[in-house]
């Protein structure tokens, strides 16, 4: 089975930062790698799918890269809103997530 | 716009059952593959089923297969989670997720575009 594993699990940052956050997968997925954002209370909402593609209404200041197994989720300069937890999905094979990035106000 | 939104959540014992259903308006729903997903308190998130537009297909996680039943009507616009057995751990907020499909190919690639708000199950005597 493959396992995705996120690090950070929690970093602190301040607005303005540039926050990368890294979903490793244990065997290659190619390019299936899809990013969530989740605030407390709230449902997860699409940020990345297909490791690259921002998905329709989010800012730019979010990107993604990689393929194989290493892929990384990059907020360019972070705002007050994005203070949140962060989570990889792989659909090679199932439907996996990672363990999560909180991302907290410093 | 679209919206999905659960219901039937509550406290059940250990050992009961509970039906969840997900109202999907916004979209032609026949159209659409549909998953649920569940978040154990303080926890990450855990896929749990999937079920194919026309109903024919259907996929469980490890973890609640034999226990629990995903199905659908289209003709209401709903998606339902039948769980029997309830344990403790199954304590959690299950959200429903529309499937989107991406790419072309033999294997499609997908997402989970839009969830519901949740909806909380707490299993305790």
């Amino acid at each position: 089975d493959i396992q995705m594993t996120q690090s950070p699990s929690s970093l602190s940052a301040s607005v303005g930062d540039r926050v990368t956050i890294t979903c490793r997968a244990s065997q290659s997925i190619t390019r299936y790698l899809n990013w969530y954002q989740q605030k407390p209370g709230k449902a997860p909402k699409l940020l990345i799918y297909g490791a690259s593609t921002l998905q329709s209404g989010v800012p730019s200041r979010f990107s993604g890269s990689g393929s194989g197994t290493d892929f990384t989720l990059t907020i360019s300069s972070l705002q007050p809103e994005d203070f949140a937890t962060y989570y990889c999905q792989e659909t090679y094979s199932s439907s996996l997530f990672g363990g999560g990035t909180k991302v907290e106000i410093k | 716009e679209v919206q999905l939104v659960e219901s039937g959540g509550g406290l059940v014992q250990p050992g009961g059952s509970l039906r969840l259903s997900c109202a999907a308006s916004g979209f032609t729903f026949n159209n659409y593959d549909m998953n649920w997903v569940r978040q154990a308190p303080g926890k990450g998130l855990e896929w749990l089923s999937y079920i194919s537009s026309g109903g024919s297909i259907v996929y469980y996680a490890d973890s609640v297969k034999g226990r629990f039943t995903i199905s659908r009507d289209n003709a209401k616009n709903s998606l339902y989670l039948q769980m029997n057995t309830l344990r403790a751990e199954d304590t959690a907020v299950y959200y429903c997720a529309r499937h989107f499909k991406f790419g072309s190919g033999s294997y499609s690639p997908y997402c989970f575009d839009y969830w519901g708000q949740g909806t909380l199950i707490t299993v305790s005597s």
